[in-house]
């Protein structure tokens, strides 16, 4: 058990459709990472936050914004699904800004059909 | 991008052999790397990492090697065990930013 909590864990959902992915870090944690992963792809950088602040953007589809909260947890908001957003997604934690090890937790499964 | 590249998908070795997982990476701004592990349905947990100012960190029958010069960097698991199979993901870090290779698929054989 990492310490970081993704919900929900899996998802299931139609095209055209709004979702919301929520994690919270490990305690302690202020920095926020979410990354994407597709069938048999890496792990894709989607954006980074900060105590609240976005640091770092990677892969990110407009359709998709993040926020991270006062109390640090944070959301990952996917619109206009398409059917190649099916993916894992996955949120990590870090104590600092960078130069951390990032904890990962156990991913959400989403799936568009 | 491709800032960081694991160009072999897939390694297989036999139980008690060392085990060498590669990593190439472009960007010379990245100053810290690490190796996580993946099982199917779970997420990445970290394995190991080294400081750019340090060329090898050992833990355990883990040692992660780097080559600044070639950008490059390496995953040794010797003895290597058959629960040791799994997806190796190197990761490189620069300031806010951390990206990941494309994973290497470990098998271990009995």
């Amino acid at each position: 058990d990492s310490g970081v909590t993704q919900t929900p864990k899996h998802l299931i959902t139609a095209t055209g459709q709004r979702v919301t992915l929520r994690c919270s870090p490990r305690s302690g944690d202020l920095s926020v990472y979410w990354y994407q992963q597709s069938l048999d792809q890496g792990l894709q950088f989607l954006i980074q936050y900060y105590n609240g602040e976005e640091r770092a953007k990677g892969n990110i589809l407009e359709r998709f914004s993040a926020q991270q909260f006062p109390d640090l947890h944070s959301e990952l908001n996917l619109s206009s699904l398409e059917l190649g957003d099916s993916a894992l997604y996955f949120c990590a934690s870090s104590q600092a800004n960078s130069g951390n090890t990032i904890y990962f937790g156990e991913g959400s499964w989403l799936t568009v059909v | 991008d491709q800032q960081v590249k694991q160009n072999s998908p897939s390694l297989s070795v036999q139980e008690g052999r060392i085990s060498i997982l590669n990593c190439d990476y472009t960007n010379s701004m990245f100053d810290y790397f690490l190796w996580y592990k993946k099982y199917p349905a779970e997420g990445p947990t970290f394995l190991i990492s080294i400081s750019s100012i340090k060329d090898k960190n050992e833990d355990g029958r883990f040692t992660v090697f780097l080559n600044k010069s070639a950008k490059h960097l390496s995953l040794h698991i010797v003895p290597s065990q058959p629960g040791d199979s799994a997806v190796y993901f190197c990761a490189a870090s620069a300031r806010s930013d951390m990206r990941f290779g494309a994973g290497t698929r470990l098998t271990v054989k009995p």
